[in-house]
């Protein structure tokens, strides 16, 4: 069964820095792989995705992540944070042909500080 | 707008009580998805159903059920059999692989 490695539960930045999110993943396959935001007692947001297409990827609000296969890791950035990032941020990741299922991490608290 | 619709926002049952979460959907999606999330746990797979009339458990199926007599509608129905249903029930739906998940606003259920 794949699985999905969020390193870091809780992350504080101050506001201006640059934001680095971790997740790793275990697949025999090249999965799929999903960036996902979460705002106090909301749904979950689709920031970005990778979709074996460009591995480096763009998404909403000035994020990116990178798929590295060699490493298994597929990290999110933004090089400047902001007040409206504080959120819990969620790494997906799905095998093609697996049904689309998603298997999330355990989420990455962000908090951002004047 | 499209989207998936959650009700209630917030549900309380007492002890022995069989309550449905409803998700609705105006996105044309054939895949839905029941997730519930606790707090360090991430999202965990109760239940999914790929087309009309079948679905299947995901890794936590005990103490759930589901229908899906409907393409728009996927009602989860937390029983009695459910030891520690307090938790915040997601509702989510896709069109194909690989696009990912458009997620509903939640349901928060409280065992009292």
């Amino acid at each position: 069964a794949q699985s999905v490695t969020q390193l870091g539960s809780h992350v504080s930045v101050s506001e201006g820095a640059l934001v680095l999110l971790r997740c790793n993943y275990s697949s025999s396959v090249p999965p799929y792989l999903f960036w996902y935001v979460q705002y106090p007692n909301q749904g979950l947001q689709l920031l970005l995705k990778y979709t074996s297409a460009a591995t480096l990827v763009k998404g909403i609000n000035g994020f990116e992540a990178e798929f590295k296969k060699s490493e298994t890791s597929f990290h999110l950035t933004k090089p400047s944070a902001h007040m409206r990032d504080a959120a819990e941020y969620f790494c997906a990741v799905s095998d093609p042909g697996g049904g689309n299922k998603l298997t999330f991490g355990t989420g990455t608290q962000l908090k951002v500080e004047l | 707008d499209g989207g998936i619709t959650q009700s209630p926002k917030y549900l309380f049952r007492k002890e022995g009580q069989n309550v449905t979460l409803s998700c609705e959907q105006n996105l044309n999606h054939d895949a839905m998805y029941w997730y519930r999330q606790d707090p360090g746990q991430g999202l965990r797979l109760i239940y999914y159903s790929q087309i009309v009339n079948d679905f299947q458990k995901g890794d936590i199926a005990e103490g759930y059920s589901v229908s899906r007599e409907k393409k728009e509608s996927f009602p989860l129905t937390v029983t009695s059999a459910q030891k520690n249903p307090t938790a915040f029930y997601l509702c989510a739906s896709t069109r194909q692989e690989g696009y990912g998940y458009t997620f509903g606003s939640g349901t928060r259920l409280t065992v009292v």
